[in-house]
């Protein structure tokens, strides 16, 4: 999806154990984000990050950190995976994040993690 | 908290026929507003941007934003099978991120 790869596409893991999903970029954009998408609940925003070693947290947060040590990689990390964090997980690119980005956002095919 | 509403339907339209979608937000100064498509099982895709107050058109697509109304919506022509998916709002507000809707989900009927 226009140069932006997740990986791995589906995962099934245990509770308890650390989950790491990668998201890989060749757009050289500098806005990435994690999203995670449940139904009913839509696409909550996890991490961001403006630049390299800069990051923020979202709304849904807990539980979760991330990494990014260079532009085109952006590590998402369940440090001890639970079944609340059994989603879809989208990673998401932007150009820009000003208020009159053209832009938008660009999302890779997704990750389907299952934690049992 | 920023929020972003949409009717999570299902909306179901007959082939040909108009389709319309909603959404409104809470936070008066967002500047950005997007609609996204996204079929089932695939992730979402950017189909319009619209930032002043009016009408956007491209193709069969027209957004509308009236933000003193604090409401925009997504209008589709000629609505074909093929546009069955479910539609994402999102807005943005300055240099944060995109909060988006739960989506509307539309049924194109042959």
């Amino acid at each position: 999806d226009a140069g932006i790869t997740q990986s791995p596409r589906h995962k099934v893991t245990e509770t308890g154990t650390p989950v790491t999903l990668r998201c890989h970029q060749t757009e050289n954009h500098r806005y990435m984000y994690w999203y995670r998408q449940d139904p009913g609940h839509g696409l909550r925003l996890i991490h961001y990050s403006y630049g390299v070693k800069d990051t923020d947290k979202g709304e849904v947060s807990d539980g979760y950190s991330v990494s990014r040590s260079k532009t085109e990689d952006f590590l998402l990390t369940l440090e001890s995976a639970t079944s609340s964090q059994t989603s879809v997980y989208f990673c998401a690119i932007s150009e820009s994040a000003g208020a009159h980005s053209n832009y938008g956002y660009t999302f890779g095919s997704g990750t389907r993690l299952t934690v049992v | 908290q920023k929020e972003v509403e949409q009717n999570s339907g299902p909306l179901s339209v007959p082939e040909g026929a108009i389709a319309s979608l909603n959404c409104t937000y809470s936070d008066r100064g967002s500047q950005s507003f997007f609609w996204y498509r996204q079929y089932s099982g695939k992730s979402p895709e950017l189909i319009m941007s619209i930032y002043s107050n009016g009408d956007k058109e491209d193709g069969r697509f027209t957004a509308q934003l009236n933000k003193a109304s604090q409401y925009v919506s997504l209008l589709i022509r000629d609505s074909q099978p093929s546009d069955s998916a479910t539609y994402l709002c999102a807005v943005n507000s300055g240099n944060t991120p995109l909060v988006f809707g739960k989506g509307t989900r539309l049924s194109v009927i042959a």
